[in-house]
């Protein structure tokens, strides 16, 4: 089945770190960009960062620049995004997602199915 | 950043009515623009990219309008599986953005 499966999410203070990981299957996950985005009720669905599919060239939102790594394991199948200096306004549900035209028409066509971080005291 | 604003933020309407969605970016964005639906409690679903392609297995009564600045999402005849939240999001450069979505409920 060709499917993503986010893991990692979870609570942590304010300052704190965690990383979010995409299992990939059912696809060559090597010959895909990928890509981070966040959903809030009151910010509505953010992009967060993206990645080619050879590992390079990663690009971030302003909001996560200097904090957030996005990276990839092509032998792992596996999205990963280090989040470090986690801030309240970091709370969101966090889904990787597919790039199936990397540097063509972009768009998002396979997601997972959202993995919940909640920054906190 | 290239904004995207999306008309109305909510709607009301019934079975079998034709519905339109808007969604304008600050800057020419050529045709990269993409449209996603979203049902409560799972993840967005492509349903046209490029501006007017429909991703495969999208029903034929979701057709798409415009390029550069103004965009439009047409539902030619409700159905009961196409009450959810929309979403623009241009893919012209990063940061790519997002519309604020529009929620289609039922009247």
């Amino acid at each position: 089945e060709v499917q993503l499966v986010e893991s990692g999410g979870g609570l942590v203070q304010p300052g704190g770190s965690l990383r979010l990981s995409c299992a990939a299957s059912g696809f060559t996950f090597s010959s895909f960009w990928m890509h981070w985005v966040r959903q809030t009720p009151e910010k509505g669905l953010v992009w967060v960062s993206r990645i080619y599919n050879d590992g390079t060239r990663p690009s971030y939102a302003d909001s996560v620049k200097g904090r957030f790594t996005i990276s990839r394991d092509n032998a792992k199948n596996t999205l990963y995004l280090q989040m470090n200096s986690l801030r309240v306004e970091d709370t969101a549900v966090y889904y990787c997602a597919r790039d199936p035209d990397s540097g063509g028409w972009s768009r998002f066509d396979l997601w997972g199915q959202g993995s919940l971080v909640a920054v906190s005291s | 950043d290239i904004q995207t604003t999306q008309s109305p933020s909510s709607l009301s309407a019934s079975i079998g009515d034709r519905v339109t969605i808007t969604c304008r970016a600050s800057q020419n964005i050529r045709s990269y623009l993409n449209w996603y639906q979203q049902k409560p409690g799972k993840a967005p679903k492509v349903l046209i990219y490029a501006a007017y392609s429909l991703q495969s297995g999208v029903p034929s009564r979701f057709s798409v309008s415009g390029s550069g600045t103004d965009f439009t999402l047409t539902i030619s005849s409700l159905q009961p599986e196409d009450f959810a939240t929309y979403y623009c999001q241009q893919s012209y450069k990063t940061p790519y953005t997002f519309g604020q979505g529009t929620k289609l409920e039922m009247k």
